[in-house]
């Protein structure tokens, strides 16, 4: 089974300008998650779709974070404007519904660099 | 709020055993996992432990679950270079899909 597709794999950009990233999960995962990776830390969940509905988004910044699941498949999370605290690996994973809780599979991952 | 602590670094001899250690803070958790992270890859799954256990085996792997401590542990077996990554402790809140992660430990494996 083909895994979960994520581009482009390194960005960098300068603060404020916009920047976004695109997600193609394994086939058939009804759920969808973004996570932001800071160097040293441990993911942290941004925002969780079922199919294309919205579960969890109270960690995501919403001034400048925006992401859509269009069609219950692709998802795209955009930053603008980005900040320089905004640099980290940002990780898209898929999950099949229903299923064990917490069995996600991940992405590698889109590095970004704000300047 | 919820909190998943880890010690960050071990570093250990190719052929002994590697010992990882977690605590976390939601006892309410029906399930612990440890993912493995390798240097510019995602996440991969490694195992998971439901709450209702004290111990899991997975081949090298074995995972100990003191839930009275809400301790959590992760036992590789005949370590090796590949096993050389960082490992990550997570649990699930309030029985969700949504995880929270620890800082993660980094382990070297030297020969």
């Amino acid at each position: 089974e083909a895994g979960v597709a994520q581009s482009p794999r390194y960005k960098i950009i300068e603060k404020r300008q916009s920047v976004a990233f695109w997600c193609n999960p394994i086939s058939g995962h009804a759920t969808l998650y973004w996570y932001q990776q800071i160097l040293g830390q441990g993911p942290k969940l941004l925002i969780q779709f079922q199919n294309n509905g919205v579960v969890d988004d109270s960690q995501l910044p919403k001034d400048r974070f925006s992401a859509e699941r269009l069609k219950g498949v692709d998802s795209t999370l955009k930053i603008q404007p980005a900040k320089l605290e905004d640099s980290a690996v940002y990780l898209c994973a898929s999950s099949l519904y229903p299923g064990p809780p917490g069995t996600l599979h991940f992405g590698n991952g889109t590095r970004l660099t704000v300047t | 709020g919820e909190d998943v602590e880890q010690s960050l670094f071990l570093s250990v001899r190719e052929g002994d055993s590697s010992v990882i250690n977690c605590t976390y803070t939601d006892s309410s958790s029906t399930y612990l996992y440890w993912y493995k992270q390798e240097p510019g890859a995602g996440l991969q799954l490694l195992t998971y432990i439901f709450s209702n256990m004290d111990m899991k085996q997975d081949q090298r792997l074995t995972v100990l679950l003191n839930k009275k401590d809400k301790h959590l542990s992760l036992r590789i077996a005949d370590t090796q270079t590949g096993d050389s990554a960082i490992y990550f402790c997570a649990e699930s809140i309030m029985n969700t899909d949504k995880l929270i992660f620890g800082t993660g430990t980094r382990l070297q494996v030297f020969p």
